[in-house]
């Protein structure tokens, strides 16, 4: 079946270090792929997402590419900020569906 | 807007009682999605809806629970002999519902059953 597998956490960093969260992804089918955000107290939003395979997504300083070939969608920064501190999701959703499959989350907590 | 609502933010009840969890998607949402999201197990799905008729609820336990969408502007997820194990954090998303598509989330509703 259909499933993602994240860097299980927690996971803490220094402010000014580099992230890595590794995501990997099971389907036979044709994924976008995703990563959101959760801070406390809050639904999961989303961080940005992919829909085809060799393409990167990115945004407030985050990344991650689309590697089809190795089933892969890792998150990266290259400098992580105290606000950065949050449970990051990866998930995929098959084109001509509507539900998702998620990791199961990454806590980050970045120390200042 | 104003975003998926869910409602009541906090709930306890006591273990056999009855539990009502609100969710209103953002308007103009025709999918609407169930979540619960434990420490240990993360995000789990629950079922979901599409112009408010129930399409996969895969994951929803068999006993117990039950979702409704009665009209466009809000859904249920009723746990009927709440127990301890159900204690989390339900979260609603809703979709528009078109094939390249993203999940809005609502702040979720957290149950505790003592």
């Amino acid at each position: 079946g259909d499933s993602v597998t994240q860097t299980e956490g927690p996971v803490t960093l220094s402010e000014g270090t580099s992230l890595t969260v590794n995501c990997s992804y099971e389907t036979k089918q044709y994924p976008t792929l995703f990563w959101y955000v959760q801070y406390p107290g809050e639904g999961p939003q989303l961080l940005f997402k992919v829909p085809k395979a060799n393409e990167k997504g990115s945004n407030r300083g985050f990344e991650a590419t689309y590697n089809k070939e190795a089933t892969s969608f890792h998150l990266q920064k290259a400098s992580v900020q105290e606000s950065d501190s949050a449970v990051y999701y990866c998930a995929l959703r098959n084109t001509g569906y509507q539900n998702f499959y998620f990791g199961k989350g990454t806590s980050l907590t970045v120390i200042p | 807007n104003a975003g998926v609502i869910q409602t009541p933010r906090h709930k306890v009840t006591g273990k056999g009682q009855e539990a009502t969890l609100w969710c209103e998607p953002i308007s103009g949402h025709s999918a609407v999605f169930w979540y619960r999201q434990t420490i240990v197990q993360g995000l789990e799905f629950l079922t979901y809806f599409r112009n408010q008729a129930p399409i996969d609820d895969s994951g929803m336990p068999k006993e117990r629970f039950s979702a409704q969408m009665p009209n466009q502007s809000h859904s249920t997820l009723k746990i009927q002999s709440t127990q301890p194990q159900d204690s989390a954090v339900y979260l609603c998303a809703s979709s528009l519902g078109t094939n390249q598509d993203t999940q809005y989330f609502g702040p979720g509703t957290r149950l505790l059953v003592l």
